[in-house]
């Protein structure tokens, strides 16, 4: 089992560009998320979904847009990048609540 | 919303010494209360957790205690080793599904 992918693991954008992250998951999880992480800022919860078809705002969801069209994949987008946006984005699953989050590998986004 | 304040930012300890980490939080609804380690360039990792029904854990070298009353809990690792330096998150959850609240990050370094 693969547990949590995601891709691309790198992207390089000028700003302006779009582009749409993707998180895979073969562990049945109904619960998906995406987060940001930013040196000495921890990680913070951009947006949630509690299965499929559905999606929530977390703390920083300004400039990010997120589908869950089937259960396994949470897609996280940016309709036009901003040097702000330049971070690592993880994307976590959990089977219920409160449970452990499984981390995929990250994504490491430039913003130029 | 959920505050999660971790101390200290950095941590040094010599090899075979105890190392301790803490994270005091706002919400008294806080139920869930997990430790992730990250190692560099990799995805956060849970190495253990306690609710809120339980004051203390510990699995091997690593325990977790808990205060409810004052809002804080801590994590204390024994006879540190090298494969120990990493960089330590606290989180903090509701039990809802907006995810989890992360504390900024500990960064131990185990001196030889």
């Amino acid at each position: 089992n693969a547990g949590v992918t995601q891709t691309p693991k790198f992207r390089v954008l000028k700003t302006g560009q779009s582009m749409t992250l993707l998180c895979a998951q073969d562990m049945n999880h109904e619960y998906m998320y995406w987060y940001r992480q930013d040196p000495g800022m921890g990680l913070r919860l951009i947006h949630y979904s509690v299965g499929e078809g559905t999606t929530a705002k977390g703390e920083v969801p300004d400039g990010y847009n997120v589908s869950r069209l089937k259960k396994q994949n949470f897609l996280l987008g940016l309709e036009s990048a901003a040097p702000s946006q330049t971070s690592v984005y993880f994307c976590a699953t959990s089977l219920g609540l409160p449970n452990e989050q499984f981390f995929g590998p990250g994504t490491r986004l430039t913003v130029l | 919303g959920e505050n999660v304040e971790q101390h200290p930012s950095t941590l040094s300890v010599q090899e075979g010494d105890s190392a301790v980490i803490k994270c005091t939080y706002s919400d008294s609804a806080s139920n869930y209360f997990p430790w992730y380690k990250q190692e560099l360039g990799k995805r956060p990792q849970l190495i253990i957790d306690i609710r809120s029904n339980v004051g203390e854990k510990k699995d091997q070298r690593i325990a977790v205690t808990l205060n409810k009353t004052a809002k804080h809990f801590s994590l204390h690792i024994t006879e540190t080793q090298p494969e120990d330096s990493a960089v330590y998150f606290c989180a903090v959850s509701g039990g809802g599904a907006d995810g989890l609240t992360f504390g900024k990050g500990t960064h131990l370094i185990i001196q030889p």
